[in-house]
């Protein structure tokens, strides 16, 4: 248990079901950000929250749509997905203004049929 | 952030250490460094962090060159659980958003 949890592990969907992916810290971070990382590539930042407010958007695509209702929750809302974005998607909580790096959930492996 | 170097792959004999060198020759003098690992499919863990000092915790030891241009981590004792990708990454810390960018880090291999 790393203090940030991660649901579902494992989800197939279709292209056009709509699926969310959850992640919970109990840490007290109050920074929480989405990573994908496909077969063989490094991971890929897709979204920082800080305080609840999107900070950061690196150019993902609309059918990827990220909520955080308060700092212990965040929720990757997944839409009309293609086949290329199956892939594992990892949730990570930091504390601002402390030098102690990211905690990691365990992922979700999302396969996109 | 400054970007890192690391060769892509290293062997280790089980039970022996295992030193994982890291190049960061534009590290600003505010940029930690840090080592992360990830064992095949799951999320990444934090190992060490440090600034100039040598650092040393119950996983593993980070030695800083003395002009911070490259650091090497020590597994002092490798077994076969240490088999992952380990990543070095400089960046400034204490700000809010301040990214952490993974590159292709280093897949050690422990041999039994």
């Amino acid at each position: 248990e790393t203090g940030v949890t991660q649901t579902p592990r494992h989800l197939v969907m279709g292209m056009t079901n709509k699926k969310s992916l959850k992640c919970e810290q109990h840490l007290g971070h109050n920074a929480m950000y989405w990573y994908k990382q496909s077969a063989k590539k490094p991971l890929e930042l897709m979204f920082v929250y800080s305080l609840e407010e999107r900070v950061e958007n690196n150019s993902v695509p609309s059918r990827f749509s990220p909520e955080c209702p308060n700092s212990s929750h965040l929720f990757l809302h997944l839409h009309t997905l293609q086949p290329e974005d199956s892939a594992l998607y990892l949730c990570a909580s930091s504390q601002r203004s402390q030098e102690y790096g990211y905690t990691f959930g365990s992922g979700t492996r999302l396969t996109v049929v | 952030d400054a970007k890192t170097t690391q060769p892509p792959s290293m062997d280790c004999a089980e039970g022996r250490a295992a030193n994982l060198p890291c190049n960061h020759s534009t590290i600003s003098g505010n940029e930690y460094v840090y080592w992360y690992r990830q064992i095949h499919s799951q999320g990444p863990q934090y190992i060490i962090h440090g600034l100039k000092n040598n650092e040393t915790n119950e996983m593993a030891s980070l030695i800083i060159t003395e002009d911070r241009k490259s650091s090497t981590l020590i597994l002092p004792h490798a077994t076969l659980r240490d088999t992952a990708v380990y990543y070095c990454i400089v960046r400034v810390a204490r700000r809010a958003t301040n990214k952490l960018i993974f590159g292709t880090g280093t897949l050690l291999a422990v041999q039994p």
